[in-house]
């Protein structure tokens, strides 16, 4: 199967800090979304990002098709972002909507 | 629009129970996945349905079975627990808009087996 990589595995900033998170992946993909899952187990749709690059406020996200990889950006980090970040795909090709996580990077924000 | 719903929040049972969990889609879609997330890893893939269809079918044994119903709502059921059955289990549905399909998941039902 597909395999996901996510980096780094842990992450403590400075509240106001900034951090690239990395999601790479070991064949093409369909779907690539990256989610947050908060302290309670829900997972926070963040982007839907096969390819190119999105913004929605302090978090933009690209992916490099071609090159297999992924990178979450979050500016100006603020407490409430602490928690696990997955990136997950879908395996082009296989007729099956099904999501391969990675392992997480887990983040703390410290005020 | 409410999201995708579980029920129920939190589960205890003890090993040998069968176990029967529960999800509504958010209205409209009409694919529900499932997925086990056992503590400090990634969520993984068992099922996925479509229309009450199975789609696929992740690597899990056959003690985990589930189905579809009319109204797109799906139960995944759980036999001769385990102690390594103890996840949080997460239900995601989805809808296809060309060629996006982004899943949703809902909060999830923690099962304990002791």
């Amino acid at each position: 199967g597909i395999q996901v990589e996510q980096s780094p595995p842990d992450l403590i900033l400075q509240e106001g800090a900034n951090s690239t998170l990395r999601c790479n992946f070991s064949d093409s993909v369909n779907n690539l979304q990256w989610f947050h899952q908060n302290p309670w187990g829900q997972l926070i749709n963040l982007f839907y990002i096969p390819s190119g690059t999105k913004q929605n406020g302090r978090l933009s996200a690209t992916t490099v098709a071609t090159e297999r990889y992924s990178l979450l950006y979050i500016s100006s980090s603020q407490t409430t972002d602490s928690g696990v970040y997955f990136c997950a795909v879908e395996r082009a090709n296989t007729g099956r909507r099904a999501l391969t996580f990675g392992s997480g990077t887990r983040l703390q924000v410290q005020p | 629009d409410a999201g995708v719903t579980q029920s129920p929040t939190h589960l205890i049972k003890t090993r040998g129970q069968q176990v029967t969990l529960r999800c509504s889609p958010i209205s409209g879609h009409k694919s529900v996945s499932w997925y086990q997330q056992v503590l400090g890893q990634g969520p993984q893939f068992i099922f996925q349905y479509y229309e009450k269809e199975e789609r696929g079918r992740g690597n899990f044994p056959d003690r985990f079975s589930a189905r579809q119903f009319p109204n797109y709502s799906s139960e995944l059921n759980v036999n001769a627990l385990l102690l390594g059955d103890s996840a949080l289990y997460l239900c995601a549905s989805s809808l296809r808009r060309g060629r996006e399909e982004t899943q949703y998941f809902g909060p999830g039902t923690r099962l304990l087996v002791l």
